[in-house]
């Protein structure tokens, strides 16, 4: 069965450096995501990108975090200048394009199994 | 916010017996999904129920929506001790892309 990957799983990166986390979505699927989750806390939304763009974003994905999709394969989260409270999980996650009105889907998400991102 | 927020936090139950966990949302919605978590690892997708459905079921899995109450509830029937995970409701909003998860319930089922 496809799946989302990763890489790398784990990154440690000296405050300060910027880090990029990488994601390969399953080829057919058309909306992507980024979510992290500080440990032992809730998963938090990011970011989704659809026909490449932002379509949506949190209040945690301020200018320092932003989204490309570089070659049509890889989905890339990058943190320009990173803080002690970067620290986190980072989970991408993809889904297909189901009908219905642009911006949304009934399909659930398929999630990798994520970056650990340690920020020292 | 449209955040799913699930309850018990924490939930402790013998092999066997079933473990119920509840939600509740805020906001209109296209669907509510239900996901479980292994410690350190990604999300495992469950099940979907969409906004006009009231139960649904997979295996073990009992899922109902009640959207006159914002709430839905996950039943998993007969637990094993591999169904020790932490579970979280997702919900997705009427015409926004993006997907907004509850602090989630950690199951222990004691074998």
């Amino acid at each position: 069965e496809p799946e989302v990957t990763q890489t790398p799983s784990h990154q440690v990166t000296q405050m300060g450096q910027e880090v990029i986390l990488r994601c390969v979505p399953i080829s057919n699927h058309l909306y992507f995501y980024w979510y992290r989750q500080i440990l032992g806390q809730k998963v938090e939304f990011l970011v989704s990108f659809y026909n490449n763009e932002i379509s949506e974003k949190s209040e945690i994905f301020d200018d320092q975090f932003s989204v490309e999709r570089p070659d049509g394969s890889n989905f890339t989260l990058k943190i320009r200048s990173t803080k002690l409270e970067d620290s986190a999980m980072y989970f991408c996650a993809s889904r297909e394009r189901a009908g219905g009105p642009i911006g949304y889907s009934n399909q659930p998400q398929h999630f990798g199994d994520g970056t650990r991102l340690s920020i020292l | 916010s449209q955040q799913g927020e699930e309850d018990p936090q924490a939930l402790s139950i013998q092999e066997g017996e079933n473990a119920t966990m509840n939600c509740s949302y805020k906001t209109s919605i296209n669907n509510l999904q239900w996901y479980r978590q292994n410690s350190g690892r990604g999300l495992v997708h469950l099940i979907l129920i969409r906004s006009n459905e009231r139960e649904k079921h997979s295996g073990r899995l009992r899922v109902t929506l009640d959207t006159s109450k914002k709430s839905s509830s996950l039943l998993i029937t007969a637990s094993r001790a591999a169904d020790t995970a932490s579970y979280f409701c997702a919900t997705d909003a009427k015409n926004n892309n993006d997907m907004r998860f509850g602090a989630g319930t950690r199951l222990t089922v004691k074998p």
